[in-house]
């Protein structure tokens, strides 16, 4: 079966705009989570969706936010965007909130310059 | 917050050498994965241990889940080249009523030919 699809793979913009990135899960799985990759950072917890709610949010602010859509699709916007928030961001789906089986994405590299 | 230890930062041996790396925290989990991560791509869900004292093997790989499910590690024995990537610890929370993983900075492992 398809694996979990993100899009775009590479992406670059200016500070200041803003950038919505998307998260198609395997089929069949409603729990949607993503994550910010950074060198210095390592993987960091975002926010996790499940049946089109919010159910846990990270240690990010407000210019960070998500959706999720009554087929489980998900995406992000990150509004005025900064250098540091150049990062890979990671999409991870599984069949629900409390399986530990999540199968990630291969990401959207976003260079903000 | 919970911190997941990952030691060593980086790795570099010969083609058929032995290693262990670690996962330490200060914190229980209730589960822990491991994950390989390859340049550009997303993690790869390599096992999941859940139980104390729980030993896991994955043809070269042996993975062992601490006994008071604090810590982890991994073990490669005749190491490939194959097996060079980024190697992540992830902690689900003991408890925790929605799914977040926990993430370790990562070993990085580079396997000489």
């Amino acid at each position: 079966k398809a694996g979990v699809t993100q899009t775009p793979r590479y992406l670059i913009k200016t500070r200041g705009q803003q950038v919505t990135l998307s998260c198609s899960p395997i089929s069949g799985h409603r729990s949607v989570s993503w994550y910010q990759q950074t060198p210095g950072q390592g993987l960091q917890f975002l926010f996790e969706y499940f049946s089109e709610t919010q159910r846990n949010k990270g240690n990010f602010p407000g210019r960070f936010s998500g959706r999720q859509f009554s087929n489980s699709r998900s995406e992000m916007n990150v509004s005025t965007l900064e250098l540091g928030d150049s990062a890979l961001y990671l999409c991870a789906s599984s069949l629900i909130p409390v399986n530990t089986e999540a199968f990630f994405g291969q990401g959207t590299r976003l260079t903000v310059v | 917050t919970q911190l997941l230890e990952q030691s060593p930062q980086f790795l570099s041996i010969q083609e058929g050498e032995n290693l262990t790396v670690y996962c330490n925290s200060s914190s229980v989990f209730s589960s822990l994965q491991w994950y390989r991560q390859e340049p550009g791509e997303g993690p790869v869900l390599l096992v999941t241990v859940v139980t104390g004292g729980e030993v896991k093997k994955l043809k070269r790989l042996t993975f062992q889940f601490g006994d008071a499910r604090k810590d982890s590690s991994l073990h490669i024995t005749a190491a490939q080249p194959g097996d060079t990537g980024l190697y992540l610890c992830a902690g689900k929370s003991a408890g925790a009523g929605s799914y977040q993983l926990t993430f370790g900075k990562g070993t990085k492992l580079s396997v000489i030919p």
